[in-house]
């Protein structure tokens, strides 16, 4: 079956850095996405990863290990702003998607 | 440009009402899609399009319905509405389908309740 498995809450404080662990199990593997939710608002891209290794844009980065089902989203100089939720999502066959339950994180002044 | 626009923000319907939930962008895309977040369960795919006039269901599509006539609209159909369905809808749109990785952008959601 097609599963994604996130932490439902994490907290951390300004000025630090967070690690937001994703793993999944999908029939083939079409890459791995983050989107950034604040509450009440939609969903926006952060990251797509299709290769295994680390992709870097700005603050946020973002892992990927296609032979170990694994992504993290790192996050650094946490600001008040990125108090968020964190969504994974894996593409599947026939241009469907799935997406995790989300991370919502606490950042703490 | 004005992005992913859905329409309205909020509703409330009454148990067996049918309604249609808008969705319009303006950026040329191909791919649109629908889903419903719920709390604690994420995002839930409904019903997607590749293309005007090529509709196909997602993971939750029972209860509602698609079409696709233009490349700008995907309108989103509940039948016969049920408290189940009480949930935050949203629209999004891409270049491509998803396994192209491209950047879906979400509309501002839709608030429905059921009652």
């Amino acid at each position: 079956g097609q599963n994604i498995d996130q932490p439902t809450e994490m907290t951390a404080t300004e000025g630090a850095i967070v690690q937001i662990n994703c793993t999944y199990q999908t029939s083939g593997f079409n890459g791995l996405f983050w989107y950034q939710q604040h509450a009440g608002e939609a969903p926006t891209f952060l990251s797509y990863n299709v290769l295994d290794g680390l992709e870097e844009k700005g603050r946020f980065s973002s892992f990927l290990s296609r032979s170990k089902g694994y992504s993290y989203l790192l996050l650094k100089e946490l600001q008040m702003k990125d108090s968020a939720s964190y969504l994974c999502a894996a593409p599947l066959r026939d241009d469907k998607i799935i997406f995790g339950k989300g991370t919502r994180l606490h950042i703490l002044p | 440009n004005a992005g992913v626009t859905q329409t309205p923000k909020f509703q409330v319907l009454k148990t067996g009402q049918s309604m249609t939930l808008q969705c319009a962008q303006d950026m040329n895309h191909e791919y649109m899609s629908w889903y419903r977040q719920d709390p604690g369960m994420g995002l839930r795919l409904i019903h997607y399009s590749v293309g005007a006039g090529i509709t196909d269901q997602g993971e939750v599509p029972n209860g509602y319905n698609v079409s696709r006539s233009t490349t700008e609209d995907f309108p989103l159909r509940l039948l016969s509405a049920a408290p189940s369905q009480t949930s935050v809808y949203f629209c999004a749109s891409s270049t491509a389908g998803t396994g192209y990785g491209t950047e879906a952008f979400f509309g501002q959601g839709t608030r429905l309740t059921v009652v």
